[in-house]
């Protein structure tokens, strides 16, 4: 079974801050995709990125960062120098091909960025 | 290129009574999945339709179904709505489906049932 965890429920920053989001990830699958979604206030999920279980580098995009380590099953996703606009809640999720891939996701965390 | 449309955005109803989403892919994606998203249970799978064909449940009861046509769109249905079916319906598009592909998803119908 495929499960996705993300401890942290809410995370409340002032502005300028970085912020670490955690997600921890089980599968028995060796090949499976991970992804980070986010939530703002409107509803609809925006893709931010996918990561294969054979590619562990890290990626930067501008103020976000990824960090994935297969060692301690997870997948971190840090925004440096918070804004405001990175206010909203933040999905890591999983898939796997036994699953057809249909995705399987953590509870999101809630980040608040304060002016 | 046009993102996933989903109509209609919000939508109330009554216990007993049933309703039709619908959904409409970006141009050219094949794969259109469902999901619901609930305060308490989070966002899980519906099911996923490609080339009009289910591919993936979930698990859901029989009142929801759905059905995807020759074009791409899809429609998911609920029959007999109950007060717990409230929540907000996300359906997702993929070229393929596979996990190779990302999934987008539009901005939801938000469906409250009394």
């Amino acid at each position: 079974a495929q499960k996705v965890t993300q401890a942290q429920t809410e995370i409340s920053v002032v502005e300028k801050e970085d912020v670490t989001l955690d997600c921890v990830y089980e599968t028995r699958d060796t090949t499976y995709y991970l992804f980070w979604y986010k939530q703002p206030p409107s509803g609809e999920l925006v893709f931010l990125i996918r990561r294969n279980s054979f590619d562990e580098q890290n990626e930067i995009s501008g103020r976000y960062s990824w960090n994935f380590q297969k060692s301690t099953s997870s997948f971190n996703f840090t925004i440096t120098a918070s804004q405001v606009v990175d206010s909203a809640v933040y999905f890591c999720a999983l898939s796997v091909p036994v699953n057809d891939y249909k995705l399987s996701f953590g509870a999101g965390t809630t980040v608040t960025v304060r002016a | 290129k046009a993102g996933v449309t989903q109509t209609p955005r919000y939508l109330i109803k009554t216990r007993g009574q049933q309703v039709t989403l619908s959904c409409s892919p970006i141009s050219g994606h094949r794969s259109v999945s469902w999901y619901q998203q609930t305060p308490g249970q989070g966002l899980q799978f519906l099911f996923e339709y490609f080339s009009e064909t289910q591919r993936n449940k979930g698990n859901f009861p029989g009142r929801f179904s759905g059905r995807q046509f020759s074009n791409s769109r899809s429609e998911m249905n609920v029959s007999t709505l109950e007060l717990g079916d409230s929540a907000l319906y996300l359906c997702a598009s993929s070229l393929t489906g596979t996990g190779d592909n990302e999934q987008f998803f539009g901005p939801g119908t938000r469906l409250t049932v009394l």
